[in-house]
């Protein structure tokens, strides 16, 4: 069975400073990895999503990696500002071929601070 | 487009009682699934379906019912409410499910048992 794990679960930081949220999973055999973005009392917002077959993506401040084989992930934010206050969210969506489906696995999320 | 949108905002159930969470999208999205998230488990899928007639369970679907009538629509049931059923449910949809979709969520349902 899969699992999705997040550290830190917390993380305050300054404004202007560069930052690194970690995702971690124990099958290796997926499809793809999405990074979301969840606002206090709000929904899912999709930020990243990386293939399999790919090694990172990126859209504007925020950069995400993924390394398969060692079953980890990163989402790198640049410059960060107090509208990146939210808790961001790692899923993993199984190989078709192993029976994952289109089934996501998530992990309990980072909940980012960052201060002026 | 409205998107992915979900009523009510906010519940209050007893025990027992049964109630419908409503889950509607605009995009002519094919898969549909409903999440639960509580604190400290992430979000756990309930049940999910691939197209109009087509539902399926996910990893924790005791308790609950779904249906598949239309392409927009894709209610979640509660047939008698537990307390260990409060939490915020989540509905999302995407255009297929080869995998490269993003999934669009909608904002949420608080529902608290009592």
């Amino acid at each position: 069975k899969q699992e999705v794990t997040q550290i830190p679960a917390a993380l305050s930081v300054p404004e202007g400073e560069n930052l690194v949220l970690n995702c971690s999973f124990t099958d290796s055999a997926i499809y793809n990895l999405q990074w979301f973005r969840q606002d206090p009392g709000k929904g899912l917002t999709s930020l990243l999503l990386i293939q399999s077959s790919q090694r990172e993506q990126t859209s504007g401040r925020l950069n995400a990696s993924l390394d398969k084989s060692s079953g980890r992930s990163t989402l790198y934010i640049a410059a960060s500002q107090p509208g990146d206050s939210a808790t961001y969210l790692c899923a993993v969506r199984g190989d078709v071929l192993t029976g994952g489906g289109n089934k996501l696995t998530f992990g309990t999320g980072t909940q980012l601070k960052v201060e002026l | 487009n409205a998107g992915v949108t979900q009523t009510p905002k906010f519940q209050v159930l007893k025990t027992g009682q049964s109630m419908t969470l409503q889950c509607a999208q605009d995009m002519n999205h094919e898969y549909m699934s409903w999440y639960r998230q509580d604190p400290g488990m992430g979000l756990r899928l309930i049940h999910y379906s691939v197209g109009a007639g087509i539902t399926d369970q996910g990893e924790v679907p005791n308790g609950y019912n779904v249906s598949r009538s239309t392409t927009e629509d894709f209610p979640l049931r509660l047939l008698s409410a537990a307390p260990s059923q409060t939490s915020v449910y989540f509905c999302a949809s995407s255009y297929g499910q080869t995998g490269k979709e993003t999934q669009y969520f909608g904002p949420g349902t608080r529902l608290l048992v009592l």
